[in-house]
């Protein structure tokens, strides 16, 4: 079966400007979290989304960014107003929750650039 | 809270030699532990993962680890070591109940031909 998969795979875009990066799980893991991951840098954790419950927001670093998801299908992450420090890849995995013991699974990333 | 260290930047290893990646974490109860691998423009793969029995465990591509509660470790290993071996390693941890990982910095291998 489709792996995790994110759109676009690249963004180069201003200083200023907004940006929406898309994730569509594998099909039937409930569980999904965003990550960014700087250059030579390990992963800082962003959301995660569990089913219908309220989302854990804790990671993320400022009020310019938000992140949705409808139901347990696609997410999109947004960063308003983007920063020269907000280039980074931005990974997004998904789970199988029903058991404790599934790894996460993760896309390809979208590799952010702001000029 | 749970963290992970991974002691050391980079490990260099001729091709054929073993590979050790070191791994220590510190978690409040009993820790579910996960390595992935990152090749260069790509995600992270899962390898291996140790929940409980055996505390060696194998997995993807001739990669094992050995979980030491004494120690509270778990490295990564594979007896003799490919060029194409060469990647970015990541150790996790995790708790029962506790859907968030993890993550070590990273250690970069190198495997020298």
């Amino acid at each position: 079966g489709a792996g995790v998969s994110q759109s676009p795979s690249n963004k180069v875009t201003e200083k200023g400007k907004d940006v929406e990066l898309r994730c569509d799980p594998i099909s039937g893991h409930t569980a999904l979290y965003w990550y960014r991951q700087r250059l030579g840098q390990g992963l800082e954790f962003l959301i995660y989304f569990q089913g219908n419950s309220a989302p854990d927001k804790s990671g993320l670093p400022s009020d310019r960014f938000s992140a949705e998801r409808t139901g347990e299908s696609v997410s999109t992450l947004t960063i308003q107003r983007t920063q020269q420090e907000d280039s980074a890849v931005y990974l997004c995995a998904s789970r199988f929750s029903g058991t404790e013991n599934q790894p996460q699974h993760f896309g390809d990333g979208t590799r952010l650039s702001i000029l | 809270a749970q963290s992970v260290a991974q002691p050391e930047d980079q490990v260099n290893v001729a091709e054929g030699n073993p590979l050790t990646v070191k791994c220590t974490y510190s978690v409040s109860g009993n820790p579910y532990l996960f390595w992935y691998v990152q090749y260069p423009n790509r995600g992270l793969q899962f390898l291996l993962k140790y929940i409980t029995g055996d505390n060696l465990v194998k997995g993807s591509y001739g990669f094992e680890a050995e979980f030491n509660k004494s120690q509270t470790s778990f490295h990564l290993k594979k007896p003799s070591a490919l060029v194409s071996d060469s990647a970015l390693y990541f150790c996790a941890v995790r708790v029962y109940g506790n859907n968030r990982l993890a993550f070590g910095k990273g250690n970069q291998v190198v495997v020298i031909p």
